[in-house]
């Protein structure tokens, strides 16, 4: 059992690129969602998707898109990366949006230039 | 406008002892808490929640304690292990959604043997 697996673990992209971060859960769990976390801060949700078919905005989810491409997965777009979008991204499933803890993959630490 | 404050950003004890963490929040709707514990270069683990029906849950070494009135929330370790040191998050839920989560800052906690 893999858990959530997030894919890169790291990039670095130049300002206005753009980039897809891949996440896919094998626990069948209904909920996905994507953090940010920073410097001196907690994570901050971007997105998320209470079940397949169906997102919604978070926290901070300007500069981003996000698809359900199945239960299993649950991409986070950026399309033209800024400075401000240097973080490290934490995908997480769970198996209902209440009172149920979420399962976390490891991240991907991305760096704008 | 920091709903969830961990407002020591490190703690240090030695192994066997005690380790407290502390968490405030001041959004009176939050009833659902949670503790996360993050090893560098991972993601996040879900450790122990609470509910706001209760003020003290227990899990082996882990225990947490609510006080509604006070709003305040403490993560005990006893006894506390180096294999314990690492960031921890205290996270606060509205109706216990996952969407509706705010973290803390963190604690780093540094186990010595």
């Amino acid at each position: 059992n893999a858990g959530v697996t997030q894919t890169p673990k790291f990039q670095v992209l130049k300002t206005g690129q753009s980039m897809t971060l891949q996440c896919a859960q094998d626990m069948n769990h209904n909920s996905m969602y994507w953090y940010r976390q920073d410097p001196g801060m907690g994570l901050r949700l971007i997105y998320y998707s209470a079940s397949e078919g169906t997102t919604d905005k978070g926290e901070v989810p300007n500069g981003y898109n996000v698809s359900r491409l199945n239960k299993r997965e649950f991409s986070l777009r950026l399309e033209s990366a800024a400075p401000s979008q240097t973080s490290v991204y934490f995908c997480a499933s769970s198996l209902l949006t209440v009172n149920t803890e979420a399962f976390f993959g490891q991240g991907t630490r991305l760096t704008v230039v | 406008d920091q709903q969830v404050k961990q407002n020591s950003p490190s703690l240090s004890v030695q192994e066997g002892r005690i380790s407290i963490l502390n968490c405030d929040y001041t959004n009176s709707m939050f009833d659902y808490f949670l503790w996360y514990k993050k090893y560098p270069a991972e993601g996040p683990t879900f450790l122990i929640s609470i509910s706001s029906i209760k003020d003290k849950n227990e899990d082996g070494r882990f225990t947490v304690f609510l006080n509604k009135s006070a709003k305040h929330l403490s993560l005990h370790i006893v006894p506390s292990q180096p294999g314990d040191s690492a960031v921890y998050f205290c996270a606060a839920s509205d109706g216990g959604s996952n969407y509706k989560l705010t973290f803390g800052k963190g604690t780093l906690l540094t186990v010595n043997p």
